[in-house]
């Protein structure tokens, strides 16, 4: 079974400081997805990332997957109190069928950015 | 478009009660499934539908009973369902494209029962 072990568990910081959530495995993903996710809604995708050392930048978010692909993260810059909620990191195992695959989930990070 | 709809968005249950939930897209994805996921927690995998053919049961209770009608529709039926089955119930949709395999979740449906 592949595990994705993310930290922190829980983040509580002011408006405009800058935060790390990290994505950590033994094994290799083909892929990994972020998202956040706000009370009472479904998660909304963020980014996914695919290549080995490839960073994808949205807006104040920057995301990197190792080169390894067995390890993520996601960086906010200046953090808002609109970025508080669930993110989590998804993992896809290698050697999915072409539909319908099963991801490895994160344990979470909840984030309050207070103002 | 990267919708997926689902209805109801709360939905109340007695322990004897027989109700539906629905999903809906229409993004041409040709992978369904349902989650359910508690307070805090990461959601936890159901079921999978590959081409309106169930793939993936992960050892769910026959109180659970899912249907794909068609390739834009997924169904979750619910019967004699326990407290502990409270929670919010999440669809999703991918399609491969470079690998990737994203899945577009719903907005969810929470479920109490009572």
């Amino acid at each position: 079974t592949q595990l994705l072990e993310q930290s922190p568990q829980f983040l509580s910081i002011q408006e405009g400081e800058n935060l790390t959530v990290y994505c950590n495995s033994s094994s290799v993903f083909s892929s990994l997805q972020w998202y956040r996710q706000e009370p009472g809604e479904g998660p909304v995708l963020l980014v996914t990332v695919v290549t080995g050392g490839e960073v994808k930048k949205l807006k104040r978010l920057t995301f990197q997957f190792g080169d390894a692909r067995k390890d993520s993260s996601l960086h906010i810059t200046a953090a808002q109190p609109g970025d508080t909620g669930l993110y989590l990191c998804a993992g896809v195992p290698p050697h999915q069928e072409t539909s319908g695959s099963r991801l490895t989930f994160g344990e979470g990070t909840q984030l309050t950015v207070n103002p | 478009d990267t919708e997926v709809t689902q209805t109801p968005k709360h939905l109340v249950m007695g322990m004897t009660n027989k109700k539906s939930l629905k999903c809906e897209q229409h993004m041409g994805h040709r992978a369904m499934y349902w989650y359910k996921q508690k307070a805090k927690k990461p959601p936890e995998l159901m079921f999978v539908y590959s081409y309106e053919k169930l793939s993936i049961n992960e050892s769910v209770p026959s109180r659970f009973s899912p249907e794909c009608p068609n390739s834009s529709l997924l169904n979750l039926h619910l019967h004699a369902l326990q407290p502990e089955d409270s929670a919010l119930y999440l669809c999703a949709s991918s399609h491969r494209t470079s690998g990737s395999y994203e899945q577009y979740f719903g907005p969810g449906t929470r479920l109490t029962v009572t």
